[in-house]
């Protein structure tokens, strides 16, 4: 069965402090891995889609990196503005389109 | 701009009412989905649908049921809502049938007392 873990589950962080989340997965075969941003009370949006290990996307202050067994995102010099909730899916190339969603990474940046 | 519009962003709801929740998107996507969301258990996928007509069972569909009638719209249909159905909804598409990022819709907060 496909597995998504996110670590660690929350974390808070000064303005300005680097840091790294994790997703770790389990799947048959690796179609795509997905990174998506939570603000409270909204619907996820879309960050970065990573297909093969060693592949890497940045956007601003994120940058996605992609291992056989794991992903991370980075946040480079975070703002308050990054204070969100990160998630993490894959898609299995046997899914037919479906995605297994980790729990997230609550992310609280303070001035 | 892809948009996925949910119906209504809250509702409350009796115990054994019907509860329809609407989802439309405005970019030809293929594959329309329904999760719902509860804290620590993440995103858990209800039903999704690939075409018009065509839905498939997803992790959780016990109590819930869908239809695709247009390509744009897929609905959330709970038969006789019960409290454990007191969660957040989200609607979501993708472009291609077998790959590609969702789209999710703002979310739909329902209460069931």
């Amino acid at each position: 069965e496909d597995q998504v873990t996110q670590s660690p589950e929350a974390l808070r962080l000064q303005e300005g402090e680097s840091s790294s989340l994790n997703c770790s997965y389990t799947v048959s075969g690796l179609r795509g891995l997905f990174w998506y941003r939570q603000d409270p009370g909204k619907g996820p949006e879309f960050l970065f889609t990573l297909y093969s290990a060693g592949e890497e996307k940045e956007k601003e202050r994120l940058k996605a990196t992609l291992t056989k067994k794991e992903s991370f995102l980075h946040i480079t010099a975070p703002k308050p503005e990054d204070s969100a909730t990160y998630l993490c899916a894959v898609q299995a190339t046997d899914s037919w389109g479906k995605f297994q969603f980790g729990a997230g990474t609550q992310v609280v940046v303070t001035p | 701009d892809v948009k996925v519009t949910q119906s209504s962003r809250y509702l409350v709801k009796r115990t054994g009412e019907k509860v329809f929740l609407e989802c439309v998107q405005d970019m030809d996507h293929e594959n329309m989905f329904w999760y719902r969301q509860d804290p620590g258990l993440g995103l858990r996928l209800i039903y999704f649908s690939y075409d018009v007509k065509m839905k498939e069972k997803g992790d959780i569909p016990e109590g819930y049921s869908v239809s695709r009638e247009k390509k744009e719209r897929f609905s959330l249909i709970l038969e006789s809502a019960s409290t454990n159905q007191t969660s957040m909804y989200l609607c979501a598409s993708s472009l291609f049938r077998t790959t590609g990022e969702l789209f999710f819709g703002e979310g739909s907060r329902l209460t069931v007392l």
